[in-house]
């Protein structure tokens, strides 16, 4: 298992400025996962954050947007950048424990944007 | 397009009831399904998974079904409690490690 720490839990932002959401993992853990979920919608895949290497985006996702950050195992970073009332959502991390086991998410941060 | 699809966005079921929540799915390469429970403020946690090889896996109160010709899995809740109102999400997953979510059912159990 996984305990996943993600802060801040809410917040509300004005547009046009970034957030930057924080997730800790309590072990080293390969693949780290940033999920999306805009209001009445399903969770939606934004990128797959691997330690080395540059994040991998799903489509409707860019970099410049939503830059992520992996410096180690156990920690990930989204941003929101230039937010915009369209950005509200609840943004979640996740890892999951090898192939075909649960994913473990975090508590979530509800963004926003006014 | 939608490649995991939950029906129903609301299901309210009698305590003591069973709770079906069902799930159909489009890609026929997914390897595995999850359900994922969430309630207001949380993250979604894990319920219950089944491998696409097996066509039922059961867990306490909890039971997922896989039907792999129609492309449908349902989870059964029974008895219901209470404490089971929250949204409940199913996911796919394959090769690749990504998880494609439902839209979820919210599901309310009257006492």
């Amino acid at each position: 298992s996984a305990v996943i720490s993600q802060k801040p839990s809410r917040d509300i932002c004005q547009r046009g400025t970034s957030l930057t959401i924080q997730c800790q993992v309590d072990s080293q853990v390969t693949m780290m996962f940033w999920y999306r979920q805009q209001p009445g919608q399903s969770l939606t895949l934004i990128a797959t954050a691997n330690q080395g290497s540059e994040a991998t985006y799903e489509s409707g996702f860019v970099i410049d947007k939503f830059p992520i950050s992996r410096p180690n195992l156990t920690f990930s970073t989204l941003t929101v950048s230039n937010m915009s009332p369209e950005d509200s959502s609840i943004y979640l991390c996740s890892v999951e424990v090898g192939y075909g086991g649960e994913a473990f998410f975090g508590q979530g941060t509800r963004l926003t944007v006014v | 397009d939608q490649q995991v699809k939950q029906n129903s966005p609301s299901l309210s079921v009698q305590e003591g009831r069973i709770s079906i929540l069902n799930c159909d799915y489009t890609n026929s390469m997914f390897d595995y399904f999850l359900w994922y429970k969430k309630y207001p403020a949380e993250g979604p946690t894990f319920l219950i998974s089944i491998s696409s090889i097996k066509d039922k896996n059961e867990d306490g109160r909890f039971t997922v079904f896989l039907n792999k010709s129609a492309k449908h899995l349902s989870l059964h809740i029974v008895p219901s409690q209470p404490g089971d109102s929250a949204v409940y999400f199913c996911a796919a997953g394959g090769a690749t490690n990504k998880l494609i979510f439902g839209t979820g059912t919210l599901l309310a159990v009257q006492p």
